[in-house]
Order: C-alpha cells, then sequence, then structure tokens
C-alpha cells in the first residue's frame, strides 16, 4: 500500500533552519512528484511548492522561494523540504503529498514545525 | 486571505444533504481542475474528490463534484455524523503559477 512517512516533529529558533523528510513505499517513486503543503494552528491549508522526482524541476510559492529547498534522494525514495530563517509564523504542521498531474492523491502523516524563543 | 472563497460553515440534519461552493476566478477554477479534500481534526487531510467530479477508490457516491464557470460544488447527500469535517477546494492557479486552497469549511451534522 501507498505510504509516506514523515520526520518527526521539530523545535527550531527564530533564524534557524528546518528539513524535513517524506519517505514514499508502495509505488514507484519517480512516477509522482511531490507537493508539500502546510498548516498552521487552527488555520487552512497553505501550499508550498513541488518537486519532479523524475528531472528535479521545482515549483515554489512566491511568499517562502527565497527560503525554501525541495531535494529528492531516489535511492531512498525520499523527498525533502528544508525551510531556513524560520520565524514564528512558520510554526505549522508540514504535509508531503504524492502527486501526478497536479492531483494529490496521499497524504504524510504531518510534522510539526515549532519554531520558539 | 485564501484566493478560493468558501463559506465557513455549513450545517444539516442527518440524512439530508449539504452543499459546499468554492468561488474563484478564470486563473484556477474557471480552467483547471479542482480538487476537494476532507480534513477530520488532527489528522491529514484526504482527497474526496479530483478533477472536478471523479472519486478515489473508496470514497462514496454520497460525495460528487460538480463546475460551473468559476465556481465549483461539493455535495454530501445521506449526510451522516461521521461526516463531521472540514472541508477544502484546491485548484492550479495559472497566474500565481501555485496551487491554491479554499480556506475551508466546516461541517456539522445537526
Amino acid at each position: 500500500q501507498v505510504q509516506l512517512v514523515q520526520s518527526g516533529a521539530e523545535v527550531k529558533k527564530p533564524g534557524a533552519s528546518v528539513k524535513v523528510s517524506c519517505t514514499a513505499s508502495g509505488y514507484i517513486f519517480t512516477n509522482y512528484g511531490i507537493t508539500w503543503v502546510r498548516q498552521a494552528p487552527g488555520q487552512g491549508l497553505e501550499w508550498m511548492g513541488w518537486i519532479s522526482t523524475y528531472t528535479g524541476n521545482k515549483i515554489y510559492a512566491h511568499k517562502v522561494q527565497d527560503r525554501i529547498t525541495m531535494t529528492t534522494d531516489t535511492s531512498t525514495s525520499t523527498g525533502y523540504m528544508e525551510l531556513r530563517s524560520l520565524r514564528s509564523d512558520d510554526t505549522a504542521m508540514y504535509y508531503c503529498l504524492r502527486t501526478y498531474n497536479r492531483n494529490s492523491d496521499y497524504w504524510g502523516q504531518g510534522t510539526l514545525v515549532t519554531v520558539t524563543s | 486571505q485564501s484566493v478560493l472563497t468558501q463559506p465557513p460553515s455549513v450545517s444539516a440534519a442527518p440524512g439530508q444533504k449539504v452543499t459546499i461552493s468554492c468561488s474563484g476566478s478564470s486563473s484556477n477554477i474557471g480552467n483547471e481542475y479542482v480538487s476537494w479534500y476532507q480534513q477530520f481534526s488532527g489528522t491529514a487531510p484526504k482527497l474526496l474528490i479530483y478533477d472536478y467530479n471523479k472519486r478515489p477508490s473508496g470514497i462514496p457516491d454520497r460525495f460528487s463534484g460538480s463546475k460551473s464557470g468559476t465556481s465549483a460544488t461539493l455535495g454530501i447527500t445521506g449526510l451522516q455524523t461521521g461526516d463531521e469535517a472540514d472541508y477544502y477546494c484546491g485548484a492550479w492557479d495559472s497566474s500565481l503559477n501555485g496551487y491554491v486552497f479554499g480556506s475551508g469549511t466546516k461541517v456539522t451534522v445537526l
């Protein structure tokens, strides 16, 4: 069965960086892209970007494009999302999604990133 | 402020029907496929509807999607207490070159 398993919760200080991983199983990793979405406490969903696991092409949301890097490791079927210069409003649950033709059908369990001094 | 507009909440009695609207523009809903996601409290969202009106395997036909112009609608018939959740619409936006979500609608079963 398809699974996306994300790394554990993180607590970071303002200005630090965080790198969240997303390990896929149950399908051919390079047949689907990886999308990252976040959700601040009590808020809605925010798209952060997408990466092709086949070509490495990326599209980042304008809001975070200067601070974010998405990568993949096809040898381990893992996607990564690094966010730098963290601020308190980056505190959120971060999700990875399996994506094909802009449709995202499976979500990871989420990784809580808390930014606090 | 979300690019796609949804009502904050809708409610109905068990067995009744609810509809959730998602209003956008020609750069998103008008020319791009819409998806709908269901999120129970404390859990990750789940895909309910994609490409306006298609259901992934395992999603009951009580859930349906439609589109008219620059708006999309999610319908839930035979409402059950287990349908109480937040529902989000989403679509690609060609002007923003990114994916956009609605603000979410909370469904309450009376």
